[in-house]
């Protein structure tokens, strides 16, 4: 089955304590993408990437880092949480940005930082 | 940074009844997107306009792209209660990086049966 997952779903953890929020697609995609969604700001983007070892800033990469090594993973990395960053994740892929723009979306990860 | 203007906010509609929803920027695109989100999942594409002045249809959904370059509309019509949820706009700036997808804030649309 075709499929976006990401890991943890949900997670809760202490400002300062450094985590990943693991992304992966089965597709076989070129594009991928990270959004953080906030009450009444709608979809952020974060990152995103159009291929291996090519990766990009969106709207509101401060405080997140990425990395593409392989095609199929483009995991998130927070080195130092802050509770402004308390949101819901989506990461995203579709096979080529240039085309359908047919984005796959993941399930979401709500992260909360105290 | 760049900036769609989505609207309604929110819509409360009865069951049978026509939505329409809309996207505006100061910005041009060249192209516009349209999702929906069930409450508790990702976003799924709806539909997809390349061109301005295009307009597309998805069962009972249409969508056009602006001649203007600057704006999108959706509308739904003869509503049923399974399309509650959250409608997000979205697009591609000319001039903008190339992977940069802009998201509106979203429509919510409620109907009562």
């Amino acid at each position: 089955e075709a499929q976006v997952t990401q890991n943890p779903r949900y997670l809760i953890t202490v400002t300062g304590k450094k985590l990943t929020v693991t992304c992966s697609q089965n597709m076989n995609h070129e594009y991928m993408s990270w959004y953080r969604q906030d009450p009444g700001l709608g979809l952020r983007q974060i990152y995103y990437s159009m291929n291996v070892e090519v990766t990009d800033k969106g709207d509101v990469p401060e405080g997140y880092k990425v990395s593409r090594k392989e095609k199929r993973n483009f995991p998130l990395i927070l080195e130092s949480p802050s509770p402004n960053q308390t949101s819901l994740y989506f990461c995203a892929s579709s096979y080529r940005f240039s085309t359908a723009y047919e984005q796959y979306f993941g399930p979401g990860t709500r992260l909360t930082v105290t | 940074g760049q900036q769609l203007n989505q609207s309604p906010q929110s819509m409360f509609i009865q069951e049978g009844e026509d939505v329409s929803m809309n996207c505006t920027s100061s910005s041009i695109f060249n192209t516009w997107l349209w999702y929906k989100q069930d409450p508790g999942e990702g976003p799924v594409l709806l539909i997809a306009l390349y061109k301005a002045g295009e307009l597309t249809s998805n069962g009972r959904l249409t969508a056009q792209f602006g001649i203007t370059r600057k704006d999108s509309f959706l509308n739904i019509s003869a509503s049923i209660p399974s399309d509650v949820g959250i409608y997000f706009c979205a697009g591609l700036i000319v001039g903008g990086s190339q992977g940069n997808l802009i998201f509106g804030k979203g429509t919510k649309l409620s109907v009562k049966p």
